[in-house]
């Protein structure tokens, strides 16, 4: 089955940085590899979404990208605000099923 | 204009106890999930219905039983609560379950179990 590891698991940054969060998967068939911010207290929401035949996509100050032959993917996020606190997941489907393995969320905190 | 709304929110119960979470959803979509995300924040799947048919049901103990009355609506019956089942439980859903879609969460129900 699908492994997905994420990391760091906590990352702290002053406000207007930039933040990465990398993450790996084992299952060469994944194809759809989502991320989802978690605010404290609140569900899981995807904010920006890449699927294997993409190696990068962007909105506005986030970006994913995406290296199949290394089974890793990064998330970016740039002039973070302290709105972007949050547990971020990034997700990778176990081969072409809708059946999603998380990894276990980075915590990221924005100081003002 | 909820999409996927979950009830009850916040849910104290004794060991042993049986208990319900509902869970429904109004974006017309085919497929329907239950998470556990427990104290560690780890997100784990337990079952997906398509349609009012199992198509997921990974390693979860056979207290725990889904049903699916119609696309719109799955329920989560948990019998004889043990206190690991203390954690927040969400529903979520997606359009059908070819993969690749995006999942829409409800906004969890917090189980305790003291």
């Amino acid at each position: 089955g699908e492994n997905v590891e994420q990391h760091p698991s906590t990352l702290s940054v002053q406000e207007g940085d930039s933040a990465v969060i990398k993450c790996t998967y084992s299952d060469s068939a994944s194809n759809y590899f989502p991320w989802y911010k978690q605010e404290l207290g609140k569900r899981p929401q995807l904010i920006i979404d890449i699927r294997s035949n993409v190696g990068e996509k962007k909105d506005q100050r986030i970006a994913v990208t995406l290296n199949k032959t290394a089974k890793h993917f990064s998330l970016h996020i740039t002039e973070t605000q302290p709105e972007d606190s949050a547990v971020y997941f990034c997700a990778a489907t176990q081969g072409g099923s809708e059946k999603l393995v998380f990894g276990k969320g980075m915590k990221l905190t924005v100081n003002p | 204009d909820t999409a996927v709304s979950q009830t009850p929110k916040y849910l104290v119960t004794q060991m042993g106890n049986d208990k319900s979470i509902k869970c429904e959803q109004n974006l017309g979509h085919d497929t329907m999930y239950w998470y556990k995300q427990d104290s560690k924040k780890f997100l784990k799947i337990m079952f997906s219905y398509n349609n009012k048919e199992l198509i997921i049901n990974e390693t979860v103990p056979n207290r725990f039983s889904p049903k699916s009355p119609d696309k719109a609506h799955l329920n989560l019956h948990i019998n004889s609560l043990e206190l690991g089942d203390s954690a927040v439980y969400f529903c979520a859903s997606s359009q059908d379950h070819t993969g690749g879609r995006e999942q829409y969460f409800g906004p969890g129900t917090r189980l305790t179990v003291t």
